[in-house]
């Protein structure tokens, strides 16, 4: 069975400081790992995706088999970044997305 | 161009009434997708339609709930009998679909609360 586990509800910083969002998955195959996003009174989309090794609005993530993580980092956390962010899993060839529990980020100013 | 769209935004419903939640995907998305949104189980998969077709299904907590898609394109999600525990968002997504797991685009969602 497929699982992400995001540890942290809340996560609460100042503007400008450093926002590291944790997601953990069990999967026996090779995954392919998403984060999606969903701003205040907005649909959920994608934030990026782990196959695309791109920086999106200054977020990164690493893909680590040995830890199975897919961590999403950012050095400089700005107040428009203040969402909820999902870490979500599928089969590489595969179909629904299995998401996590969800992190609330807030960025004070 | 347009994205997913569903309808209704909000509904609610009495306690035992049956309710019919509606998606229209992106023009030319071959995968459909319908999740539930709420505050105690988080964002889980229902159902998955490929075409019209619905090879994974794995996720309809009950025989209350069934799904279709006609013609490739809109899909309906129908909740009989309705109980307080399917109040929730329920969110539609679409993507290219096929072997590759393409970007899912999301719907706004339809809220339905059972009173």
């Amino acid at each position: 069975a497929q699982r992400v586990t995001q540890p942290e509800k809340l996560l609460s910083v100042f503007k400008g400081a450093p926002v590291e969002l944790k997601c953990n998955y069990s999967y026996s195959g090779s995954p392919e790992l998403f984060w999606y996003v969903q701003y205040s009174r907005q649909r959920l989309q994608l934030l990026l995706r782990h196959i695309s090794r791109e920086s999106i609005k200054g977020f990164t993530a690493d893909l680590n088999k040995g830890e199975t993580s897919f961590h999403l980092k950012k050095p400089f956390a700005q107040e428009e970044d203040s969402a909820m962010y999902y870490c979500a899993l599928t089969r590489a060839a595969g179909n629904k997305l299995t998401f996590g529990g969800g992190t609330r980020v807030l960025v004070k100013p | 161009g347009a994205g997913v769209s569903q309808s209704p935004s909000n509904k609610v419903t009495e306690k035992g009434k049956d309710v019919e939640l509606r998606c229209d995907p992106i023009s030319g998305h071959t995968a459909l997708y319908w999740y539930r949104q709420s505050l105690g189980q988080g964002l889980e998969f229902l159902i998955y339609f490929q075409g019209n077709s619905a090879p994974d299904k794995s996720g309809l907590p009950s025989d209350r709930f069934s799904a279709e898609r006609t013609g490739g394109s809109v899909s309906t999600l129908t909740i009989q009998r309705t109980q307080q525990e399917d109040s929730a968002v329920y969110l539609c997504a679409s993507s290219l679909g096929g072997a590759r797991p393409y970007e899912q685009y999301f719907g706004p969602g339809t809220r339905l609360t059972v009173t």
